[in-house]
């Protein structure tokens, strides 16, 4: 079964500080995972995209890596701002049929404290 | 652009009821999935529409229903509202063509549906 899982499932952090989250899944035949996040109320917004041969990417603050071997990912936030507050989403995506099927985790939730 | 748009953003109905939720998606875009996100849970693919038809469909029963018109918005209608229906409906739109591989979608704001 296609199952993508997120832990923490929430975490609480001070400004300024950094913290990563983790992304196991059992998806297959992978085609691509992604990093989103979700403000409250709000649609998912995608911060990075990784296929099956890139081992990190980047987007500002943000610093996503994956390991295809043991299918895990992770999303680093540098510098924690008021602003990170979100839900953070990690999807990952299977060929079938000639489409693709994205499988989303349950997401952590990040508060970050003044 | 004004992106991919929703509406209503919030709406309140009761069990038995049906229930019609629409989506624009972003310029340039031809194809709309519908999904389910339950509070604290993930989205749940429902469906997705391309060229006016429902190409993929996710674990949910035939009161999911959906349309898409010719200028690619999309409907997304729920018959016999059950109370475990409440959650935020999110359209996402994308590009089928060029990269499907890579296909970003790109999420609206949601409707927030109350069945009581």
């Amino acid at each position: 079964k296609n199952q993508v899982e997120q832990s923490p499932q929430s975490l609480i952090i001070l400004e300024g500080k950094n913290c990563t989250l983790q992304c196991n899944y059992t998806v297959s035949p992978f085609s691509n995972l992604r990093w989103y996040k979700q403000d409250t109320g709000r649609g998912p917004v995608s911060l990075t995209i990784m296929t099956f041969s890139e081992n990190t990417k980047s987007n500002g603050r943000y610093t996503a890596t994956l390991d295809a071997d043991t299918k895990q990912s992770s999303l680093h936030i540098t510098a924690s701002q008021l602003s990170d507050s979100a839900s953070y989403i990690c999807v990952v995506t299977y060929a079938s049929g000639g489409s693709y099927i994205p499988t989303f985790g349950r997401g952590t939730s990040l508060i970050v404290h003044p | 652009d004004a992106g991919v748009t929703q509406s209503p953003t919030h709406l309140i109905k009761t069990r038995g009821q049906q229930v019609t939720l629409r989506c624009s998606p972003k310029s340039g875009h031809d194809t709309v999935s519908w999904y389910q996100q339950a509070l604290g849970q993930g989205p749940q693919f429902i469906f997705q529409y391309y060229e006016e038809e429902e190409r993929q469909r996710g674990n949910f029963p035939d009161r999911f229903s959906g349309h898409q018109f010719p200028n690619y918005s999309s409907e997304l209608n729920v018959n016999a509202l059950l109370l475990g229906d409440s959650a935020l409906y999110l359209c996402a739109s994308s590009i089928i063509r060029g990269q499907p591989r890579l296909n970003e979608q790109f999420f609206g704001p949601g409707t927030r549906l109350t069945v009581l």
